[in-house]
């Protein structure tokens, strides 16, 4: 089971965001992070715990292994107002993700 | 460019069973797996199950077990699910995705929303 918390997190522009993911139990660093925006579907950001996919800007980073991790957004931006989703890839069936956390501008 | 091209919204009746489909394009279908994730309104993301297109080796959740068949064309490059038994509760957007061995999901499908409703 993956738990990510908190469920909301109001941040004012250009401060950091700070999104965290636990699991029941290891899964090592085969851990994922996804940006939902409404009306699309969720986009891969991060893989590896820590690596950030080509193209995602610099001021997303991720942290942890086994079971507790982070995604940081740092000096956040309006466009980055979302859902955010981590997805463990250590143990199937099933893969699993987390219930999420909304990120929003105060 | 790498897509995948999902289905139009379907409706259905309660009992009833329907069909999603997932063409690809834009890179060697063989050698990448699909999958199916849903998400109700507002709801987090459920994963249902997965095709090996190269060898035609299925997996699904327990949940779905007896309900689910995912299917594939390689002729098509295209992947279908097919879920029977239908309820209100998979009124949900349904997802296809690709993903390497390491089960991340790089490319998904825009989305398929099917409504079960009397």
């Amino acid at each position: 089971v993956m738990t990510q918390s908190p469920d909301t997190l109001s941040v004012s522009p250009g401060e950091r965001a700070t999104l965290f993911c636990r699991a029941s139990q290891s899964v090592s660093t085969n851990l994922a992070w996804y940006q939902q925006k409404p009306g699309q579907p969720p986009r891969l950001i991060m893989y590896g715990a820590s690596n950030r996919v080509t193209g995602v800007p610099g001021r997303f980073s991720g942290s942890g292994s086994g079971t507790e991790f982070s995604l940081t957004i740092d000096s956040l931006q309006s466009e980055d107002s979302a859902v955010y989703y981590c997805q463990q890839y250590n143990k199937w069936p099933p893969l699993t993700f987390g219930g999420g956390t909304k990120v929003e501008m105060k | 460019q790498i897509q995948l091209v999902q289905s139009g919204a379907e409706v259905k009746q309660p009992g009833a069973s329907v069909t999603v489909s997932c063409t690809t394009s834009g890179y060697i279908f063989r050698d990448y797996y699909i999958h199916w994730i849903r998400q109700a309104r507002g709801r987090g993301l459920e994963w249902m199950g997965r095709i090996d297109p190269n060898g035609d080796v299925r997996t699904y959740a327990e949940r779905f077990q007896g309900r689910i068949t995912v299917t594939r064309n390689t002729s098509t490059n295209t992947v279908d699910m097919h879920l029977t038994d239908l309820t209100v509760d998979d009124t949900v957007v349904y997802y296809c995705a690709r993903s390497s061995g390491r089960y991340r999901f790089d490319y998904w499908g825009q989305g398929t929303l099917v409504t079960v409703s009397s």
